[in-house]
């Protein structure tokens, strides 16, 4: 079976630019989590959705982010316009409800210059 | 409000020798608790889980851990670590059990095995 799937693994990107993150989560998995890693603040949780509505967006750090989910299989995640402090590798899991355990993409690396 | 706590940002050790990574939580109620593991330039991947029932959980690659609710602890340990676990390992707890909420997440420990 497929994992988490997240596109793209890298992104370089000038400041003030527009950046868009790509999620397809597990099929059949109804909760999607959004975290950014950094190594001054670790792993954190941005966002999450469940059946595709957002449930808790505390974590997303200002108004320049942005997530959406349209459908069960796919989310993204929008910082408009990206600055360089936002330079993170963004992670995208996934689980089925009730389980507790998050399956965890490969990551986008993010660097904004 | 739920924490984790991880007590060592960084832990050598040499190959074939015992492991143990501390983690600490706090909590006013129940908790499920993680243990993750990420290797170089991955995402992270489920180690083990105690949810309920015994106290001490057994994982992947040989690793086990031991809920202490009076402690309010839930190390990792191996008894004989290999080259290959080196990697970032992080422990987590459910901020709402059985509600696939939020998990949180300590800062990590760099468990770095040497030959």
């Amino acid at each position: 079976d497929a994992g988490v799937i997240q596109s793209p693994r890298h992104e370089v990107t000038e400041m003030g630019q527009e950046v868009t993150l790509r999620c397809k989560p597990i099929s059949g998995h109804n909760s999607l989590f959004w975290y950014r890693q950094t190594m001054m603040r670790g792993l954190e949780l941005l966002i999450y959705f469940n059946n595709n509505v957002p449930i808790d967006d505390s974590g997303m750090p200002e108004d320049r982010f942005s997530a959406k989910m349209p459908n069960a299989s796919f989310s993204t995640l929008k910082i408009q316009p990206s600055e360089p402090r936002d330079s993170a590798v963004y992670f995208c899991a996934s689980s089925f409800k009730g389980s507790d355990t998050q399956y965890f993409g490969p990551g986008t690396r993010l660097t904004v210059l | 409000a739920q924490s984790v706590t991880q007590l060592d940002s960084q832990v050598p050790v040499f190959e074939e020798a015992p492991v143990e990574l501390r983690c600490n939580y706090s909590s006013s109620v129940s908790v499920y608790l993680f243990w993750y593991v990420q290797y170089p330039n991955q995402g992270l991947q489920l180690l083990l889980k105690y949810l309920s029932g015994s106290t001490l959980v057994k994982g992947i690659n040989g690793f086990e851990a031991e809920f202490n609710k009076s402690q309010t602890s839930f190390h990792l340990r191996k008894p004989s670590v290999h080259i290959s676990d080196t990697a970032e390992y992080f422990c987590a707890v459910s901020a709402s059990p059985g509600n696939t909420g939020k998990l949180i997440f300590g800062q990590g420990t760099t468990l770095q095995v040497k030959p």
